[in-house]
C-alpha cells in the first residue's frame, strides 16, 4: 500500500522560503506512469494545485505561482520537495502532496490522484 | 486556465436520498474528470476517474455521468458516512483546477 507523508516547518515567516518534503512509502517513487504533485487548501476553502514532477525531473506548475515554485525530486531517498519563496500570509494553507496516475485510452490521457498525504498546515506569520 | 463550477454549493439530504452534484467546466475537457470526496481534517479521497469510472473500493451506490463541459455525480441512497464535500477536479490540461466544493449535510 502506498503511503505519502508530508513534513517541514509548520510556522514561516513572511518573505521566507516554505520548504516541505513528501516520503513515500510502500512502492518506488522512480516506478510506473506516475506524476508527483503537490495541492494546497486554505483553511475552510478549496483546492489549488501548485504544481508536479515526473520522476525524470520534468516539472509544470501553476502560472499563478510558478514564479515562486520550485518542486524537485530524490529518488535515492524516494522523496519529493516543495520551495514556496517569497511566502506571505495568503500561503497559509494545508499542503498536500499526491501522487496522480496517468494512462492512455483511445489515444487521450486521463490523469487522477489516488494516493494523498495526511497533509501539513503551514502557518505564514513573524 | 479553465474554471471548474460545481452546483450547489451545499445541499441538505437525508439518508436514503438520491443526490445528484453539477459540475461544469469553462470549455470542453472530454472525459478528463474525476471526483473526490473529503471529509473534515482529512486528505481528499478519490471517488470516480474520467467521468464515470468508479475507483477500487468505492461502493457503487456512487456513480458520474457527463462529458464535454457537463458532469454530474450521483449517490444513489446516501449512508451517514457520505456526508461530506464534494469536489470535482479537470486534468484536461494544466492547471490542473478544481470546483469550489459541494458540503452536503445531513437534513
Amino acid at each position: 500500500q502506498v503511503q505519502l507523508q508530508e513534513s517541514g516547518p509548520g510556522l514561516v515567516k513572511p518573505s521566507q522560503t516554505l520548504s516541505l518534503t513528501c516520503t513515500v512509502s510502500g512502492g518506488s517513487i522512480s516506478s510506473g506512469s506516475y506524476y508527483w504533485s503537490w495541492i494546497r487548501q486554505p483553511a475552510g476553502k478549496g483546492l489549488e494545485w501548485i504544481g508536479r514532477i515526473y520522476t525524470s525531473g520534468s516539472t509544470n506548475y501553476n502560472p499563478s505561482l510558478k514564479s515562486r515554485v520550485t518542486i524537485s525530486v530524490d529518488t535515492s531517498k524516494n522523496q519529493f520537495s516543495l520551495k514556496l519563496s517569497s511566502v506571505t500570509a495568503a500561503d497559509t494553507a494545508i499542503y498536500y502532496c499526491a501522487r496522480e496516475y496517468g494512462y492512455y485510452y483511445d489515444s487521450s490521457g486521463y490523469y487522477y490522484f489516488d494516493y494523498w498525504g495526511q497533509g501539513t498546515l503551514v502557518t505564514v506569520s513573524s | 486556465d479553465i474554471q471548474m463550477t460545481q452546483s450547489p454549493s451545499s445541499l441538505s439530504a437525508s439518508v436514503g436520498d438520491r443526490v445528484t452534484i453539477t459540475c461544469r467546466a469553462s470549455q470542453s475537457i472530454s472525459n478528463s474528470l474525476n471526483w473526490y470526496q473529503q471529509k473534515p481534517g482529512k486528505a481528499p479521497n478519490l471517488l470516480i476517474y474520467a467521468a464515470f469510472s468508479l475507483q477500487s473500493g468505492v461502493p457503487s451506490r456512487f456513480s458520474g455521468s457527463g462529458s464535454g463541459t457537463d458532469f454530474t455525480l450521483t449517490i444513489s441512497s446516501l449512508q451517514p458516512e457520505d456526508f461530506a464535500t464534494y469536489y470535482c477536479q479537470q486534468t484536461y490540461s494544466t492547471p490542473y483546477t478544481f470546483g469550489q466544493g459541494t458540503k452536503l449535510e445531513i437534513k
